[in-house]
């Protein structure tokens, strides 16, 4: 079972365009929800990370919404570049154990010049 | 790479070979983990490491084994390949329990084909 549902699967834009990423989550105990990046054989990076006490997080042209009553919260890539062609994944974790990551499946921006 | 190296980066084996990926790191970072990536799945946590000898299972560990007798070294296993354990395997570490004071960072992964 997915513990995070992450939308749309791939996505292409134009240079200059808004990248919009959804993910919807169940588990309440989630407090803390990051943004991964991954460009083709790399492992992921952290790009951006929120916690359910603030609604928004901006971070030069990457912004993060968060809707906790939704159990919702999105990327936004502004004035999306072609070097932002990767793959995109967001996650949730609990304090609990490790803090273990559950991640969602991932959406593939291609940005086109 | 964060000082994190997995080898092989490539390996394909037979069904019912035993399989070991290793990752090591130059960080010093106490804990360290298994992840697969798989096409409609995302990563999925194996197994993790929270210091030498001490390690617990995660979302998806039936069918792997891990041995950390290191700190910089932690061995992912698998008894008997399967072709379902075809995957893509990262490795990630990270100072304390990955969160939002805590990044973890991760490896560049190791492609293991089972036919």
């Amino acid at each position: 079972q997915q513990q995070v549902k992450q939308s749309p699967q791939s996505l292409i834009v134009q240079k200059g365009g808004i990248s919009i990423i959804n993910c919807a989550y169940e588990n309440t105990a989630f407090d803390y929800f990051p943004w991964y990046q991954q460009f083709p054989g790399k492992g992921p990076a952290l790009l951006i990370a929120i916690r359910p006490d603030v609604s928004e997080k901006k971070e030069g042209r990457f912004t993060i919404s968060f809707n906790k009553s939704a159990k919702q919260f999105s990327l936004h890539i502004m004035d999306s570049q072609p070097g932002d062609s990767a793959t995109y994944f967001c996650a949730a974790s609990m304090q609990t154990g490790a803090n273990n990551l559950f991640f969602g499946t991932g959406t593939r921006l291609t940005v086109i010049p | 790479d964060a000082g994190i190296t997995q080898s092989p980066r490539h390996k394909v084996t037979e069904t019912g070979t035993p399989v070991t990926l290793r990752c090591h790191q130059t960080e010093n970072h106490r804990y360290m983990y298994w992840y697969r990536q798989d096409p409609g799945h995302g990563l999925r946590l194996i197994h993790y490491s929270y210091g030498v000898k001490d390690t617990d299972k995660g979302e998806v560990s039936d069918g792997y084994s891990v041995s950390r007798s290191k700190t910089e070294d932690f061995l992912l296993t698998l008894e008997s390949a399967t072709s379902s354990q075809t995957s893509v395997y990262f490795c990630a570490i990270s100072e304390a329990p990955q969160g939002p004071r805590t990044e973890a960072f991760f490896g560049q992964g190791t492609r293991l084909t089972v036919v």
